[in-house]
């Protein structure tokens, strides 16, 4: 397997614009998280999906960010209007129930907001 | 206070010395994960326990729930090592709370 994907791998941008971050989690993987990092905050949760529904969504930090999951293999996180306070790097991770939730984390893509 | 506390923030060795990585935690947990990050910013998971003890080659990963503290171990370090080691929490669900991570580095 590829493990999981991620696209773009670096995305720069002007304050304002909109962004879409995509994910392809591993093949058989019921689960689907998006993770933030920052050097000020650390890795962060940010949503995380189980067989496509959002299950938690607490850590989104406002209305300009929002996440989909239209089929199992594929998974949207999108941010409109973007900040320069939204820079960071966003990770992609997959895990399967049957293999106790060992989460594969994508390469990740360095998102930088002018 | 963080949920997830790590130490040491920083730990620098030479090559060939037994390392050890603390983690503690205040809430009760599901199972505990130890991950890894190079400096390229991939992610890799190294052990996902809930009790006891994992071995992995020259990696070693303990729990105790008890006191709510976790341990990874590195005998025979490597420069290879040299990487940022995060610990994480599983409360509530599949939601992970991470550490600050640990950067080490181990020169040759």
């Amino acid at each position: 397997d590829a493990g999981v994907i991620q696209s773009p791998r670096h995305e720069v941008t002007e304050m304002g614009q909109e962004v879409t971050l995509r994910c392809k989690p591993i093949s058989g993987h019921d689960y689907l998280f998006w993770y933030r990092q920052t050097m000020m905050r650390g890795l962060e949760l940010l949503i995380y999906f189980n067989n496509n529904v959002p299950i938690d969504d607490s850590g989104m930090p406002e209305d300009r960010f929002s996440a989909k999951m239209p089929n199992a293999s594929f998974s949207t996180l999108k941010i409109q209007p973007s900040e320069p306070r939204d820079s960071a790097v966003y990770f992609c991770a997959s895990s399967r129930l049957a293999t106790n939730n060992e989460q594969f984390f994508g390469p990740g893509t360095r998102l930088t907001v002018l | 206070k963080n949920e997830v506390e790590q130490s040491p923030q920083n730990l620098t060795a030479q090559e060939g010395e037994f390392i050890t990585i603390n983690c503690s935690y205040s809430v009760g947990i599901s199972a505990l994960h130890w991950l890894q990050q190079h400096p390229g910013g991939g992610i890799v998971s190294l052990f996902m326990l809930s009790s006891g003890k994992k071995k992995h080659g020259r990696l070693i990963a303990t729990i105790n729930i008890q006191e709510k503290h976790s341990s990874l171990h590195i005998t025979a370090s490597h420069p290879r090592d040299s990487a940022v080691y995060i610990c994480a929490v599983q409360a509530s669900g599949s939601r992970l709370t991470f550490g600050e991570g640990t950067q080490l580095t181990v020169n040759p």
